[in-house]
């Protein structure tokens, strides 16, 4: 069973159409939830890191929420030089893991 | 910082041959990830340090596979023999030690075994 599991896998977007992208999650404890973006042949660049439900995070037009199950990257009014794959991870608690488990993208294309 | 840096950017080679990646991360960090990017299995960690000591390996495919850290500026990941399957890209990525700002990562290796 997938620990992070993003939806929808794919996401086509008018400029200025508002939408969210979904990313739910299953571990025992939560570390910490990253979202990131990644361009065509670059690697994945970090966005937000959210710790406990009820936290948000913005930066210019997106806007990550977090529940137990699952965070939210909400996009206002997207241009299209936000066309990338989003990237959702997952850190769980307990030791020393600071290793991250991902899920395999939302690719958001957001048409001029 | 001129951020993790990974050589080369791009490798082809054929069936049974050693390959050898190079990642070098940002100084003063602590962490050091590999990572490998395909279509059908999206990133999945092969192994990670913590100060120059290999932590979890697990994520490791086979014995074909081997990583290094011989000191805090370099990393390797060697596969010999390559096989088709192998081909992907090859993430490097490293993290301070409260990770709380996530991993940086570098550009990637892309690997095409023929």
């Amino acid at each position: 069973e997938d620990q992070v599991t993003q939806s929808p896998e794919a996401l086509r977007l008018q400029e200025g159409e508002s939408s969210s992208l979904n990313c739910s999650y299953t571990v025992s404890g939560l570390r910490g939830l990253f979202w990131y973006r990644q361009d065509p042949g670059k690697g994945p660049e970090f966005l937000f890191t959210l710790y406990s439900a009820g936290e948000e995070k913005e930066k210019e037009r997106l806007k990550a929420t977090l529940t137990k199950k699952e965070s939210f990257l909400h996009i206002t009014a997207p241009k299209p030089e936000d066309s990338a794959t989003y990237l959702c991870a997952v850190s769980e608690s307990g030791g020393s893991n600071y290793k991250l488990t991902f899920g395999k993208g939302t690719l958001l294309t957001v048409n001029p | 910082d001129a951020g993790v840096i990974q050589s080369p950017r791009h490798e082809v080679t054929e069936m049974g041959q050693e390959v050898t990646l190079r990642c070098k991360p940002i100084s003063g960090h602590d962490y050091l990830f590999w990572y490998r990017q395909t279509m059908m299995r999206g990133l999945e960690l092969l192994i990670y340090f913590n100060n120059n000591v290999p932590i979890d390996d697990s994520g490791m495919p086979e014995d074909r596979f081997s990583a290094k850290m011989p000191n805090a500026s370099f990393s390797t990941l060697k596969i010999q023999p390559s096989e088709p399957r192998d081909s992907a890209v090859y993430f490097c990525a490293s993290s301070p030690q409260s990770g709380g700002s996530g991993y940086t990562f570098g550009s990637g290796t892309r690997l095409t075994v023929v």
